[in-house]
């Protein structure tokens, strides 16, 4: 069975960094490209990062400079470091599988950048 | 980056109706097309990719059609599991980019 796990969200004040981590399981994790997405709370969806199985890597305008996306094969991982937090990167975030059709989404992990 | 514009941004439908949506880019963007279905607290789930190829396990009820700008998903006979919030997303270039959604409530 395909799992997608976040975690590591949570509250942070402005400014500050997170790093969350996306455990999956029930795939060749390195033979896929995989994705973050967000949610604002009661909002639409938007994509945050990119990153092949390889070494291409793409930012929303929104987020880079900020975010970095990797990958640890070995560990069956995929991480997005979060620096500089601002109110309005406050979401749901969730990881998906896919370079095209997006297949298989974790259950998200809430980030919320309040003082 | 490439605007999808998904109309009505909601509409009312009992059970058993036939539904229909509609995705517009502001470019062609080929068949680069896929459907997500999401109900409140839970993630996103693919339909359609390919503007019209069903994901697998997906109902034969939901179906895409469309290439270029303007595209198309259809809910023959609308089950009550299919209230929800619907997405298209274009995977055609960098930023991938998502419509703002057409929920699909109960009349």
């Amino acid at each position: 069975e395909v799992q997608l796990v976040e975690s590591g969200g949570g509250l942070v004040q402005p400014g500050g960094s997170l790093r969350l981590s996306c455990a999956v399981s029930g795939f060749t994790f390195s033979g896929h490209d995989m994705n973050w997405v967000r949610q604002a709370p009661g909002k639409g969806l938007e994509w945050v990062s990119y990153i092949s199985s390889g070494t291409i890597i793409y930012y929303a305008d929104s987020v880079k400079g900020r975010f970095t996306i990797s990958r640890d094969n070995a560990k069956n991982s995929l991480y997005l470091q979060m620096n500089s937090l601002r109110a309005e990167d406050t979401a749901i975030y969730y990881c998906a599988r896919g370079g095209s059709g997006w297949d298989y989404w974790g259950q998200g992990t809430l980030v919320t950048v309040s003082s | 980056a490439i605007r999808m514009t998904q109309s009505p941004s909601s509409l009312s439908a009992s059970t058993g109706d036939r539904v229909t949506m509609t995705c517009r880019a502001s470019q062609g963007i080929s068949s680069y097309l896929a459907w997500y279905q999401q109900k409140p607290g839970k993630a996103p789930k693919l339909l359609i990719y390919a503007a019209s190829t069903l994901q697998s396990g997906v109902p034969s009820r939901f179906s895409g059609s469309g290439s270029g700008t303007d595209f198309t998903l259809t809910i023959t006979c609308l089950q009550s599991e299919d209230f929800a919030t619907y997405y298209c997303q274009q995977y055609y270039s960098y930023p991938r980019t998502f419509g703002q959604g057409t929920k699909v409530e109960i009349k």
